[in-house]
């Protein structure tokens, strides 16, 4: 079964440089999550998108953005990256069934995006 | 706002044994998902099991059981026959079913080892 894909795989960029990752949900998927995940913490939400439109907001800085395409695919772009931007970034997708029917996210793999 | 708390940053099981990981949670609302999610080294996050508020019957997945108790918001993991394969650390999530692209919210983790 085709899973979320995530691209690239692993990122290095200097600081105060831009990057952008790409997210790729499973077929028929409408929502699209973003998470953050540093070093030995826990996955903090980003943002999340439904049918292309942003649906939530997380703890996510100005210098970053990002948008839901009308083939449903997403892009995070961050820009001024900092040191502390260094983390895994997951991008994960779902189906909107109804209230009580939603079912469950599916993760990528992952981004790594080490600012040095 | 909702939290997850897993106060085992670390356990430890033999194999062929048993173990279970603790999560409580803090939440005024009713209706609402718990997740457990399984991160390997190689930081995929794969779903586990996964429990629905309403439903009072404890959700099962092959070795995998939770012991869901909704008043007082306690939703723990066991691990029955353990395997070398289910060391990880596992996270604990909420997820409330009201709203579109809801998001998760995680607990910090239980490191998992297993040892011969």
């Amino acid at each position: 079964a085709a899973g979320v894909i995530q691209s690239p795989r692993h990122l290095i960029k200097e600081k105060r440089e831009t990057a952008t990752l790409k997210c790729y949900p499973i077929p028929r998927h409408d929502t699209v999550y973003w998470y953050q995940q540093g070093p030995g913490q826990d996955p903090q939400f980003l943002i999340s998108f439904y049918e292309k439109m942003q649906s939530d907001k997380g703890s996510i800085p100005d210098r970053f953005s990002a948008q839901q395409f009308s083939d449903y695919h997403s892009e995070l772009n961050m820009s001024s990256l900092e040191l502390g931007d260094s983390a895994l970034y997951f991008c994960a997708s779902s189906l909107i069934v109804d209230h009580l029917g939603n079912t469950e996210a599916f993760f990528g793999q992952g981004t790594r995006l080490t600012v040095v | 706002a909702q939290t997850v708390t897993q106060s085992q940053p670390e356990m430890s099981v033999q194999e062929a044994e048993t173990v279970t990981l603790s999560c409580t949670y803090d939440t005024s609302e009713s209706d609402y998902y718990l997740f457990w999610y399984k991160q390997p080294p190689s930081r995929q996050m794969i779903l586990v099991i996964r429990q629905e508020a309403y439903k009072q019957q404890n959700a099962t997945e092959n070795r995998f059981s939770v012991n869901f108790q909704k008043a007082a918001k306690s939703f723990s993991l066991k691990i029955s026959d353990s395997q070398l394969g289910d060391a990880a650390m596992y996270f604990c999530a909420y997820r409330s079913a009201t709203g579109t692209a809801s998001k998760l919210t995680f607990g910090t983790g239980t490191r998992l080892q297993v040892t011969l």
